[in-house]
């Protein structure tokens, strides 16, 4: 059984620049949400996907967008990269049906993106 | 907003206690537990439901107190393999779909 995948693990990418991290979610999962986790610190939710829409969106700006397929697999789209948006984001996997508070969330090992 | 946890660190023996808090200002629909070793994903530990609900995962258990929107993860008999940053997640309000927000991490320290 296949745990949640991310793609790539590491990536530099220059300031201006635009980057797409990729992530399939576990097995029979239906729902994917994306977080970003500066050192040191808690994730911090961007959006999360149910049904190709995004449901619910945390604080971050319009240069953070996402699409979910039908597969369920999810990307994570950043614009006009700032050196603040260095972090480890991470793609979590849960099931639906019974909401966000009742389903544990199922992490995956992360995109490591570095902007200089 | 996000919870508040304490401590911040806690260091350890093998075989010693440990309790982590987490607080929040926002009313709690549900708590969960998360441990992330150096490098590596966060794992699911437990979710507590409003009701006062207290969950155990061998020699982990937490509590969730609804009146003062506080949970408090207790980690008895520490093994090595207990140390890593524990986070803890809360879902606010009245809806069960609501977005899982994660404090700032208690590192946990368990040494030989």
């Amino acid at each position: 059984d296949a745990g949640v995948t991310q793609s790539p693990t590491h990536l530099i990418k220059t300031r201006g620049q635009q980057v797409t991290l990729r992530c399939s979610p576990k097995s029979g999962h239906d729902t994917v949400s994306w977080y970003q986790q500066a050192l040191g610190q808690g994730p911090q939710f961007i959006f999360q996907y149910y049904e190709e829409e995004e449901r619910q969106r945390g604080n971050f700006p319009d240069r953070f967008s996402g699409h979910q397929f039908p597969n369920y697999s999810s990307e994570l789209n950043v614009n006009a990269l700032l050196l603040g948006d260095s972090a480890l984001y991470l793609c979590a996997s849960s099931l639906s049906l019974t909401g966000t508070a009742n389903s544990p969330l199922h992490f995956g090992n992360g995109t490591r993106l570095t902007v200089t | 907003q996000q919870p508040v946890q304490s401590p911040q660190a806690v260091i350890l023996r093998e075989g010693e206690d440990a309790v982590i808090n987490c607080s929040s200002s926002k009313a709690l629909y549900s708590v969960h537990w998360y441990r992330q070793k150096h490098g590596e994903a966060p794992v699911f530990l437990m979710i507590l439901l409003k009701g006062g609900e207290q969950k155990g995962h061998d020699k982990i258990s937490a509590s969730f107190n609804e009146k003062k929107q506080q949970s408090s993860l207790y980690l008895t008999a520490s093994q090595l393999s207990y140390s890593g940053t524990y986070f803890c997640g809360t879902v606010a309000g009245g809806t069960s779909y609501g977005k899982l927000t994660f404090g700032q991490g208690t590192i946990l320290t368990v040494h030989p």
